[in-house]
């Protein structure tokens, strides 16, 4: 049972390169985020989708897009790297977003922009 | 944007010492509340959800209660060993938001 799974899991960009980072969920669940975790700062949110064809901005959405691709899969698009997004990004999924539900998260991403 | 903290951010306890940590969090319009717990190069794995003023939930050695009148959440492990070492998240769930907020960790290193 694979649960959430996150590609890649190490990436170098240059400023200005474009990437995607993949997410995919085998667990049914309606609701997909995206968070990036930075040093003293926790989890904060960049977009979720509350359900298949819905996305929602979180805390820090700016110079990011996503795309709800089915229910299993959940895109995070960075057009135009800056060296200010460097991070570790997760995916995270659920069943709902009433918040009573866990979230189950992948390993993420380890993302470097010079 | 909730203003969800935790403290203290880290600890240093020896094996077989009991600790607690603290998650405050904004009383009004509250749902739920979310511990994970999140060790080094994994991912962070839930570890329980509460929603009762005075709820209490317990696995294994770790105990969490919940006063959503004022506020708090308290995270207890009873005789730390080395594999607890980890960052210890909260999360609140609340009516007006469709998604969790964090806070920042506790970060418990248990000395063998």
């Amino acid at each position: 049972n694979a649960g959430v799974t996150q590609t890649p899991k190490f990436q170098v960009l240059k400023t200005g390169q474009s990437m995607t980072l993949q997410c995919a969920q085998d667990m049914n669940h309606n609701s997909m985020y995206w968070y990036r975790q930075d040093p003293g700062m926790g989890l904060r949110l960049i977009y979720y989708s509350a359900s298949e064809g819905t996305t929602d901005k979180g805390e820090v959405p700016n110079g990011y897009n996503v795309s709800r691709l089915n229910k299993r899969e959940f895109s995070l698009r960075l057009e135009s790297a800056a060296p200010s997004q460097t991070s570790v990004y997760f995916c995270a999924s659920s069943e709902g977003t009433s918040g009573y539900q866990p979230q189950h998260f992948g390993d993420g991403t380890r993302l470097s922009i010079l | 944007i909730l203003n969800v903290e935790q403290s203290p951010q880290s600890l240093h306890v020896q094996e077989g010492d009991s600790t607690n940590f603290t998650c405050s969090f904004p009383s009004s319009n509250f749902y739920a509340l979310h511990w994970y717990r999140w060790e080094t190069a994994k991912s962070p794995e839930a570890l329980f959800v509460m929603t009762l003023n005075g709820d209490e939930k317990k696995k294994g050695r770790i105990s969490a209660t919940l006063n959503t009148k004022e506020g708090y959440s308290y995270l207890y492990i009873k005789g730390s060993q080395p594999e607890d070492s980890a960052t210890y998240l909260c999360a609140l769930g609340d009516t007006g938001r469709r998604a969790l907020t964090f806070g920042s960790g506790t970060r418990l290193q248990v000395q063998p």
